[in-house]
């Protein structure tokens, strides 16, 4: 079974400044990590994904996260946010693959981000 | 590729009626979910295909609930009754072994 815990549903940075999203996550197997984000009246679409390769793994529109087993973690971080990085984003975890089919993905509730210019 | 289609993008209708919310495929993705999303309890897997077949439909809440998948490229999700607390919105999304959904924009069903 696997879980995801993200810590703070809403998260406030000022435009230029770091940003950090927390997700924590529990899995009896060797785990699937991915975080994706939903703007406003769309669905999610996916930032970054970590399939066991490289832990640190970059995703698109500047942001990245890195897998640490043994904090059982995977946070989200961007150096610089800006504006249109508005929106709410989702951690999201699996068992990995093992060619017996897909998995279905459970996901965290959410963290909100604002930016204040 | 035209991505995951989902129809129709927003639809009001009254307690008691029968709602058909429909989702195309991404060509060769294998494996179909049903999520919905709400303030109160966020992102619930419905059910979901593999290569047309429901492995767990155990996310479905009632027998009001219904889901098909008649082909490789196309799902309905079917409620009937509708009631109130069913408004939300739905999503499906499709994969292939398991390297990142690919999500449809959601059709947000209100039920008066």
């Amino acid at each position: 079974a696997q879980s995801v815990t993200q810590l703070g549903s809403h998260v406030s940075v000022s435009e230029g400044a770091l940003v950090l999203l927390r997700c924590n996550y529990s899995s009896s197997v060797p785990p699937y990590l991915f975080w994706y984000v939903q703007y406003p009246n769309q669905g999610l679409q996916l930032l970054l994904k970590y399939t066991s390769a490289a832990t640190l793994v970059k995703g698109i529109n500047g942001f990245e996260a890195e897998f640490k087993k043994s904090e059982t973690s995977f946070h989200l971080t961007k150096p610089s946010a800006h504006m249109s990085d508005a929106a709410e984003y989702f951690c999201a975890v699996s068992g990995a693959y093992s060619g017996a089919g897909s998995y279905q993905l459970t996901f965290g509730k959410g963290t909100k981000l604002s930016v204040i210019p | 590729d035209a991505g995951v289609i989902q129809s129709p993008r927003h639809e009001v209708t009254e307690m008691g009626q029968e709602v058909t919310l429909r989702c195309k495929l991404i060509s060769g993705h294998n494996s179909l979910f049903w999520y919905r999303q709400t303030m109160m309890r966020g992102l619930e897997l419905l059910i979901y295909f593999n290569n047309n077949v429901p492995i767990d439909d155990s996310g479905m809440p009632e027998d009001r609930f219904s889901a098909k998948m008649p082909n490789a490229s196309f799902s309905t999700l079917k409620i009937q009754p509708s009631e109130p607390r069913d408004s939300a919105v739905y999503f499906c999304a499709s994969t292939r072994r398991n390297y990142g959904y690919t999500f449809g924009s959601g059709t947000r069903l209100t039920v008066v």
